[in-house]
Order: structure tokens, then C-alpha cells, then sequence
């Protein structure tokens, strides 16, 4: 079955940097990949999503790329802000499945 | 903008017991779907229920796991003999679509 890798699991960030976590998958038949960020006492929140006829998406500051080829897909955030802080989960399904795989999180501690 | 509520945010119990997990789903919404993550794993999916009924589980969903949609709002996990290894957070999603899904804020569980 699927198997999402996620990094790094920690990773700090000067306030207005940019923040890139990247993760790979290893079923060439996902073909949907969605992010998840999840704030202290809530649930993961979906904040962007790239379908695999897709390179690349751009929402704000976010930004994910998928290399298909490679199975690897990354979430870029520009200009990082205090509220960016939290865990970060990246996941993939493929058509056919209801189940979405994710990854084993990454925690963003933005720095002031 | 509609959300995933869940009830309770914790629930302690004892081993044997059964307990009963309940979500709201957003309101036009099609799919639902129950995950766990165990503290410092990832996020495992359990079980999908559309059309009122099972879609699709996992191997962890074993007979001690039933859902069920009783009144076309809530959505119920119900864990029916507790194991100490149930201990997780439990999150519902829901989707008007297969793929996209929308957690919850998630119930702690704690088994002793």
C-alpha cells in the first residue's frame, strides 16, 4: 500500500523567511495530494491540494510542486508569519480510494 | 464558514467499556470518515460511509468498531469492548466529494 514520507519532522523558521517541507510517496498510482495544518487543540485544516495533472499550485503565500517522476511533492510557504506556527501533514490518496495517506507531520515553529 | 464538530473533546473509560464518539459533518456533505492518531504516529484512516453505509475500512477497523449515520446529521463511532491500545485522538471528516475531506476538532480518548 501507500506510504507517505514527511520532513523534516521539526523545523524553525526566522519570521519571514521561507519554510519548505518536502515529502515522497511510493504508489505511482496517487493522484491526489493534499495538505493539512493543524493548530494546537483543532483538527488538520486542508489548506491546499495538487491533483497529479498538476505541477505546481500557488494559494497567497503558499505554494506545493509535484514531481511525479521523483513521487516527491513539497509545501513552500513565503514570508512567514507567527500564525504559521503548527504541525504541517502532507498526504496522498489515488482514485478509487476514500482513504487519504498522510505523512508524519512537521512541526513549524516560526521564530520572531 | 461550516465546520466538523465533535463530541466529546476528551473521554476517559475503562477498559471493556464501550464508547461512543459523535460527529456533526457539514451539513451538504456526502462522505464521511473517521481517522486516529495514536500520540507521536501518524494519522491512520479507519473507516468511509456513504450513501448510509460502509465504503471502505482499514484493517484496524475490526467488529469491535461500528458507525453509524442515525438521524442524517450526527455520525457516531461506536468502540464496543476498549482496549488500553485504543488510546488516540479520534478525528471525523467529511466531503461533498471522495477525496476532499474536512476534520473535525477530534476527541481524545484515554483507556485505563
Amino acid at each position: 500500500g501507500e506510504n507517505v514520507e514527511q520532513h523534516p519532522s521539526t523545523l524553525s523558521v526566522q519570521e519571514g523567511d521561507s519554510a519548505v517541507i518536502k515529502c515522497t510517496y511510493s504508489d505511482s498510482a496517487s493522484n491526489y495530494f493534499p495538505w493539512y495544518k493543524q493548530e494546537l487543540g483543532k483538527g488538520p485544516q486542508l489548506i491546499i491540494d495538487i491533483r497529479s495533472n498538476v505541477g505546481e499550485k500557488k494559494d497567497q503565500r503558499i505554494a506545493v510542486t509535484l514531481n511525479k517522476t521523483a513521487k516527491h511533492f513539497s509545501l513552500h510557504i513565503t514570508e512567514t508569519q507567527p500564525e504559521d506556527s503548527a504541525v504541517y501533514f502532507c498526504a496522498a490518496s489515488k482514485d478509487g480510494d476514500d482513504k487519504i495517506i498522510f505523512g508524519k507531520g512537521t512541526r513549524l515553529h516560526i521564530l520572531p | 464558514e461550516p465546520e466538523v464538530t465533535q463530541t466529546p473533546s476528551h473521554q476517559v473509560t475503562q477498559m471493556g467499556q464501550e464508547v461512543i464518539l459523535r460527529c456533526v459533518p457539514i451539513s451538504n456533505h456526502l462522505y464521511f470518515y473517521w481517522y486516529r492518531q495514536i500520540l507521536g504516529q501518524k494519522v491512520e484512516f479507519l473507516v468511509s460511509f456513504y450513501n448510509n453505509e460502509i465504503s471502505e475500512k482499514s484493517e484496524i477497523f475490526d467488529d469491535q468498531f461500528s458507525v453509524e449515520r442515525p438521524d442524517g446529521s450526527n455520525f457516531t463511532l461506536k468502540i464496543r469492548s476498549t482496549k488500553l491500545e485504543d488510546s488516540a485522538m479520534y478525528f471525523c471528516a467529511s466531503g461533498w466529494a471522495r477525496e476532499t475531506q474536512y476534520f473535525g476538532p477530534g476527541t481524545r480518548l484515554l483507556v485505563l
